[in-house]
């Protein structure tokens, strides 16, 4: 089992930069999760979709970051400009939409703003 | 407002010891309880879930106790290895409601250390 696939697994651009990050989540999966993870605030959950949308983005730190699911199998988070503040590890993780059912984490993306 | 709590920050204990985390939610709806294990640079990974409709279970070294009336549930770790040493988190899903999904709400964490 493949499993949940991110991209790319670091990134590292200058401030007001545009920043994409993938996700596709495990197949048959119909919930998907974009978190973020840093030492000051632990893991954040920023948006889910549920069969690809969008229920709850009262994580989403501001409107420069904005997420999308246009299939079943593919999710971006984006971050346009970027700055400094947004460097942290972006997770992915999937599950089955029905309750008590655990999620699965992809291996992250690591992203720098400089 | 709708969290859970996660002690303690930090634990340090003796290779073979036993570790004990525990944590506290605060919606007495939640019915599912999951624990991950976070190594160096690596992501969670799930270890071990309780569902509300049982009190304990196990897995090898591992256990997870569920009080609902007090709100509470614990991972216990026996005869603790080096390997053990990571940070681990645990997770309800608050205000569970058909349709939802599976929304978690993360504790803090506890940075466990296991020494040789």
């Amino acid at each position: 089992d493949a499993g949940v696939i991110q991209s790319p697994r670091h990134e590292v651009t200058e401030m007001g930069q545009e920043v994409t990050l993938r996700c596709k989540p495990i197949s048959g999966h119909n919930s998907l999760f974009w978190y973020r993870q840093t030492m000051m605030r632990g893991l954040e959950l920023l948006i889910y979709f549920n069969n690809n949308v969008p229920i709850d983005d009262s994580g989403m730190p501001e409107d420069r970051f904005s997420a999308k699911m246009p299939n079943a199998s593919f999710s971006t988070l984006k971050i346009q400009p970027s700055e400094p503040r947004d460097s942290a590890v972006y997770f992915c993780a999937s599950s089955f939409m029905d309750s008590n059912q655990p999620q699965h984490f992809g291996d992250g993306t690591r992203l720098s703003i400089l | 407002g709708e969290n859970v709590e996660q002690h303690p920050s930090t634990l340090s204990v003796q290779e073979g010891d036993s570790a004990v985390i525990k944590c506290t939610y605060s919606d007495s709806a939640s019915n599912y309880f999951p624990w991950y294990k976070q190594e160096l640079g690596k992501r969670p990974q799930l270890i071990i879930d309780i569902r509300s409709n049982v009190g304990e279970k196990k897995d090898q070294r591992i256990a997870v106790t569920l009080n609902k009336t007090a709100k509470h549930f614990s991972l216990h770790i026996t005869e603790t290895q080096p390997e053990d040493s990571a940070v681990y988190f645990c997770a309800a899903i608050l205000q569970p409601t058909k349709g939802a999904g599976n929304k978690l709400t993360f504790g803090g964490g506890t940075r466990v250390l296991v020494k040789p």
